[in-house]
């Protein structure tokens, strides 16, 4: 299995320019997350999904959007990219064992807005 | 008061010392417990789950106590692969997504 794979691993956009995040994982899982990470800060999340067609809002959301068409896949788009989005962005799936959902990430996305 | 709180540290330890992470969290009904591991550059991965009743892997052990609401990471022996950041991680309940991070303690195994 690959696990979790992210495209693309570093982009520079400038300021209102948009673009789409890729997230795939193959272990079947039916949740999947997109998370933040800012220096020296923990991880925020952004969006996550129960299962294909489902989404909701996490911590973090405003400027992002996201679909679950299928269960293998999780884009995150920006739209109007800002100088705040400026961040690693980290996709993660994960299944349900009783209360526990232990995760597994994607190798992240370094992005600049400049 | 954040939801999951660590000391950034830095741990600068020598080779086969023993060190002890905490970390502290807000929601008393709060269900499961992680410890993630982060190298430079690199993704979080899972270190260890925290249960309960404490559980060893290896040179790694994991403690809860409930009732005071903090979780330890104890690594003795510790070697040279094992600086990188390691990362707290809080399940408030039940819901998928109530999985809370620390900031992480980074900890630097000197030679």
């Amino acid at each position: 299995n690959a696990g979790v794979t992210q495209t693309p691993k570093f982009r520079i956009l400038k300021i209102g320019q948009s673009m789409t995040l890729q997230c795939t994982q193959d272990m079947n899982h039916n949740y999947m997350y997109w998370y933040r990470q800012d220096p020296g800060m923990g991880l925020k999340l952004i969006y996550y999904s129960v299962g294909a067609g489902i989404t909701d809002k996490g911590e973090v959301p405003n400027g992002y959007n996201v679909s679950r068409s299928t269960t293998e896949d999780f884009p995150l788009r920006l739209e109007l990219a800002a100088p705040s989005q400026t961040s690693v962005y980290f996709c993660a799936s994960s299944t349900r064992q009783g209360t526990t959902y232990e995760q597994y990430f994607g190798p992240g996305t370094r992005l600049t807005v400049t | 008061r954040k939801e999951v709180e660590q000391d950034p540290g830095p741990f600068n330890v020598p080779e086969g010392a023993t060190v002890a992470f905490n970390c502290t969290y807000s929601n008393s009904a709060s269900q499961s417990f992680f410890w993630y591991r982060q190298d430079c550059r690199k993704e979080p991965k899972l270190l260890m789950s925290v249960y309960s009743s404490g559980n060893e892997d290896g040179r790694f052990t994991a403690q809860l106590n409930r009732a005071s609401q903090y979780i330890s990471l104890l690594i003795r022996d510790s070697k040279l692969s094992d600086s990188a950041t390691y990362l707290c991680v809080v399940n408030m309940d039940t819901g998928a997504n109530n999985l809370f991070f620390g900031t992480g303690t980074r900890l630097t195994v000197i030679p």
